[in-house]
């Protein structure tokens, strides 16, 4: 069974930088074909993506954010991390992460979307 | 474009169809995910690769998708139901896309 847990600050003073933990447990970030991603979710609003690390350490960020985003992981404890640097009131919300299987088909690899969701954390920027 | 639209609601009576739709220029070159977010809870994945079901997800859901439009359907809709739906999909740079949600009322 799959399981991913968020963890961090459940509050942040504005200007200051973020970092989240993201821990799997049933799966392996190195054993591939595998992604983990950041999701987040302001209060009584929508999803928005932020950020997803692949099995072999290529990465994404939303392109609205990227310049504020980095996204690390440390295979030998199954963690991924995501910094949000400079963080303004506007970045409260529950933090998510998620598991992203891929599988191998004709010479690609194709995602299977997040299947498997952490509980999230919620995060306030507030001074 | 970038950006997939969705219905802010939807209502339905118990036992009825449920239609939610997704449109969006990058629809027409990617696969669609659908996910349910009851309150207070994380999402969940309902529909994946447009019209496949995950383990688990009760057949009444299903996908499908026509051109740069995906829908999802929810067949004889149960009060369980009732939660927000948002699709999901990616840009050509793989660049992961989510729709705005749907809240579905069931009444």
């Amino acid at each position: 069974q799959i399981t991913l847990k968020e963890s961090g600050p459940t509050l942040v003073k504005p200007t200051q930088t973020l970092t989240l933990t993201c821990t799997l447990s049933g799966v392996s970030l190195s054993s591939g074909p595998v992604g983990v991603g950041w999701v987040r979710q302001a209060p009584g609003k929508a999803l928005e993506w932020l950020a997803v690390i692949y099995w072999d350490d290529d990465y994404r960020y939303n392109p609205d954010l990227k310049s504020r985003l980095a996204v690390m992981r440390d295979s030998s404890k199954n963690q991924v991390f995501l910094t949000v640097t400079n963080v303004d009131p506007m970045d409260t919300g529950t933090y998510f992460c998620a598991h992203e299987p891929f599988y191998y088909h004709e010479s690609g690899y194709y995602s299977i979307a997040f299947d498997v969701w952490g509980q999230g954390t919620l995060v306030t920027v507030s001074s | 474009s970038s950006e997939l639209a969705q219905p802010p609601s939807v209502s339905v009576s118990p036992g009825q169809k449920a239609t939610i739709s997704c449109s969006g220029d990058a629809l027409g070159n990617t696969e669609t995910a659908w996910y349910q977010q009851r309150a207070g809870q994380s999402p969940l994945l309902v529909i994946y690769q447009t019209n496949k079901r995950p383990s688990g997800i009760p057949e009444r859901f299903s996908g499908s998708k026509s051109g740069n439009i995906a829908t999802l359907t929810i067949s004889e809709t149960q009060a369980m139901d009732e939660a927000d739906y948002y699709c999901q999909a990616w840009d050509r740079d793989t660049h992961v896309l989510f729709g705005g949600g749907t809240k579905l009322s069931v009444l």
